[in-house]
């Protein structure tokens, strides 16, 4: 049973354009989520993250929104540039418990700007 | 700075035989953890430490062994691999229980023959 899903494979923008990048999760327990990003040959590289208790995080050209009720969050890149093009996986950790210190990872979006 | 490092890079092996993933961090992070990326799967959890001595199971844990003598090496060990261990394995660390963000190593890409 995936917890953690990132029901688009792949994703292709023109640059300059919105990327929007979605996730799904299942586990209500989950409270902080991350996003990482990672090019072909090299570990994925922490990207930016959201906690439970805010429903916007930016940094620069990235945004992370999250609608609890809904148990979805998207990463939205303004503009897109060609060096963004890479696999995004969205992750996420519950608040307590023997599990608060592990990530559960989605299956990850390919996404490719067009120049 | 050399922050987190796996070796090998590249490994080939034949099955039934024993491999050791080296993964070596500077950086004193008292958490480690390996995953294991396959296509259709994402990233899945093998092992994790939370300090030197102490280890737990992941998501997908058998067939693998692990151990922590020192903080900054964490090796992950196939006792006898198969082919269904044919898999890019990652190495992470993680400063804290405060923190949640997760440093990953450039990976090792293992192939069972």
């Amino acid at each position: 049973d995936q917890q953690v899903k990132q029901n688009s494979p792949s994703l292709s923008v023109q640059e300059g354009r919105i990327s929007i990048l979605n996730c799904d999760y299942t586990n209500s327990m989950f409270d902080y989520f991350l996003w990482y990003k990672k090019y072909p040959a090299e570990g994925p590289t922490f990207l930016i993250s959201i906690s439970s208790i805010k429903d916007k995080n930016e940094d620069g050209r990235f945004t992370v929104f999250l609608n609890k009720s809904a148990k979805h969050l998207s990463l939205h890149i303004v503009p897109s540039q060609p060096g963004d093009s890479a696999v995004y996986f969205c992750a996420a950790r519950p608040y307590s418990g023997a599990g608060s210190y592990q990530l559960t990872f989605g299956k990850g979006t390919k996404l490719s700007v067009i120049p | 700075d050399a922050g987190i490092t796996q070796s090998p890079r590249y490994k080939i092996t034949e099955t039934g035989r024993q491999v050791t993933l080296m993964c070596h961090q500077t950086w004193s992070h008292s958490y480690m953890f390996w995953y294991r990326q396959d296509l259709g799967h994402g990233l899945r959890l093998i092992y994790y430490s939370a300090a030197a001595d102490i280890t737990d199971k992941g998501e997908v844990p058998d067939g693998y062994v692990v151990s922590r003598s020192k903080t900054e090496n964490f090796p992950l060990t196939l006792e006898s691999a198969t082919r269904s261990q044919t898999s890019v394995y990652f190495c992470a660390s993680r400063a804290n229980r405060n923190t949640d963000t997760q440093y990953f190593g450039p990976g090792t890409r293992l192939t069972v023959l």
